[in-house]
C-alpha cells in the first residue's frame, strides 16, 4: 500500500523567512496530494492541494510543487508569520474520489518573531 | 457554522466500557470518513461511507469498532469494550458528491481517553 514519508519533523524559522516541507510517496498510482495545517486541539485544515496533472500550484504565500518522476512533493511557505506556527501534514491518495488519504507523520513549524 | 461537527469533543471512560461518537458532515456531502490520530502521528484511515453504504474499512477497524450512517447524513462510531490503546483523537471528514472533487474537510475531533 501507499506510504508517505515527511521531513523534517520539526522546523524553526524566523518571521519573514521561508519554510519548506518535503514529502515522498511510494504508490505511483497516487494522483491527489493535499496539505493540512493542524493547530493544537483542532482538526486538520486543508490549506492547499495538487493533482498529478500539474507541477505547481500557488495560493498567496503558500505553494506546492510535485515531481511525479521522483515521487515527491513539497510545501513552500514564504514570508512566514507567527500564526503559521502549527503542525503541517502532507497526504496522498490514489485512484479516485472516495479513496482514503494516507498521511505523513507531520512537521511542527515554529515561527519566532 | 457549516463545517463538520463532532460530538462529544472529549470523552473519558474506563477500560471495558462502550463509547459512541457522532459526526455531522457538511450539508450535502455524500462521502464521510473516520480517521484516528494518536499523539505525534498523522491521521490514520478507519472507514469510509458513500451515502449510507460503508464501502471501505481499514485493518485498524477491529471487531470492537462499528460505524454506521443510517440515513446517509450523520454517522456514529462505536467502540465496545474499550482498551487503553484506543485512546486517541477520532476525526471525521466529509467530501463533496462530485467525483472530481477530492477535498476532505475535517471536523474538530473527539478526544478519547481510556483509563
Amino acid at each position: 500500500g501507499e506510504n508517505v514519508e515527511q521531513h523534517p519533523s520539526t522546523l524553526s524559522v524566523q518571521e519573514g523567512d521561508s519554510a519548506v516541507i518535503k514529502c515522498t510517496y511510494s504508490d505511483s498510482a497516487s494522483n491527489y496530494f493535499p496539505w493540512y495545517k493542524q493547530e493544537l486541539g483542532k482538526g486538520p485544515q486543508l490549506i492547499i492541494d495538487i493533482r498529478s496533472n500539474v507541477g505547481e500550484k500557488k495560493d498567496q504565500r503558500i505553494a506546492v510543487t510535485l515531481n511525479k518522476t521522483a515521487k515527491h512533493f513539497s510545501l513552500h511557505i514564504t514570508e512566514t508569520q507567527p500564526e503559521d506556527s502549527a503542525v503541517y501534514f502532507c497526504a496522498a491518495s490514489s485512484h479516485q474520489a472516495g479513496t482514503a488519504l494516507i498521511f505523513g507523520k507531520g512537521t511542527t513549524l515554529s515561527v519566532s518573531s | 457554522d457549516t463545517g463538520v461537527s463532532q460530538n462529544p469533543r472529549h470523552k473519558i471512560t474506563k477500560r471495558g466500557q462502550n463509547v459512541t461518537f457522532r459526526c455531522d458532515p457538511i450539508s450535502e456531502h455524500n462521502r464521510l470518513y473516520w480517521y484516528r490520530q494518536t499523539l505525534g502521528q498523522g491521521p490514520e484511515f478507519l472507514t469510509y461511507f458513500q451515502n449510507e453504504a460503508q464501502l471501505e474499512k481499514s485493518r485498524l477497524l477491529s471487531d470492537r469498532f462499528s460505524a454506521e450512517r443510517p440515513k446517509g447524513s450523520f454517522s456514529t462510531l462505536e467502540i465496545q469494550r474499550t482498551e487503553q490503546g484506543d485512546s486517541a483523537m477520532y476525526l471525521c471528514a466529509s467530501s463533496p458528491q462530485r467525483e472530481s472533487l477530492r477535498e476532505q474537510f475535517f471536523g474538530p475531533g473527539t478526544r478519547l481517553t481510556v483509563l
